[in-house]
């Protein structure tokens, strides 16, 4: 059975933190890993990972994937009110387009 | 561009009740999706789909039919509402090929069951 666990479940930091969430995986046909983040409404795409070892940014946020140990990172440095969100994982399925969501990590940023 | 459009955004309705949950794309995705999420918990997948005539079950699909007679729309139909059936739903799309592109969520339904 597809299984996703994040950890965390929920975090409190102060702004200019650095956070890091974890997110292990067993899925069959593993294709790519994807990071959402979730505030009110519907999860917002952050990052796909397809290979192991290669870091992918976007500003503060980074993410690198390894499929040997079968999990992922989000690191987010410098965090600000902002980042204060629920941060999600998902594990893709080959030929399928679905995805295995983990529970998510709550993130508070306090000023 | 609309994107994933969910229609409607919040509904009530009463224990036994049927109802269709729309979804539509106008990126013309292969993939389409349903999900629900419940309080404190991740997206948990009801049904989906790859492609029109084509559907398979999730996690969940227990209480909830769907159908894919367009590449566009993807509704998810409760046939007898319980009250275990209320949460957030989310319906998403997405298209194979290089890379497998990221899923498009629609801003989801939110549904409660009296």
């Amino acid at each position: 059975e597809d299984k996703v666990v994040q950890s965390p479940l929920s975090l409190v930091v102060h702004e200019g933190d650095t956070v890091t969430l974890n997110c292990s995986y067993e899925v069959t046909n593993f294709r790519s890993l994807l990071w959402y983040k979730q505030e009110k409404k519907a999860p917002t795409f952050l990052f796909m990972l397809t290979s192991s070892g290669i870091e992918k940014k976007s500003g503060r946020l980074s993410s690198i994937l390894d499929k040997k140990e079968l999990f992922s990172i989000l690191n987010i440095t410098a965090t600000q009110t902002g980042d204060s969100a629920v941060y999600l994982c998902a594990p893709t399925s080959s030929n399928t387009g679905k995805l295995i969501f983990g529970q998510g990590t709550t993130l508070q940023v306090k000023p | 561009n609309a994107g994933v459009t969910q229609t409607p955004k919040f509904q009530v309705l009463k224990t036994g009740q049927s109802m269709t949950l729309q979804c539509a794309q106008d990126m013309n995705h292969e993939y389409m999706s349903w999900y629900r999420q419940d309080p404190g918990m991740g997206l948990r997948l009801i049904h989906y789909s790859v492609g029109a005539g084509i559907t398979d079950q999730g996690e969940v699909p227990n209480g909830y039919n769907v159908s894919r007679s367009t590449t566009e729309d993807f509704p998810l139909r409760l046939l007898s509402a319980a009250p275990s059936q209320t949460s957030v739903y989310f319906c998403a799309s997405s298209s194979p090929g290089m890379g497998n592109q990221p899923q498009h969520f629609g801003d989801g339904t939110r549904l409660s069951i009296l």
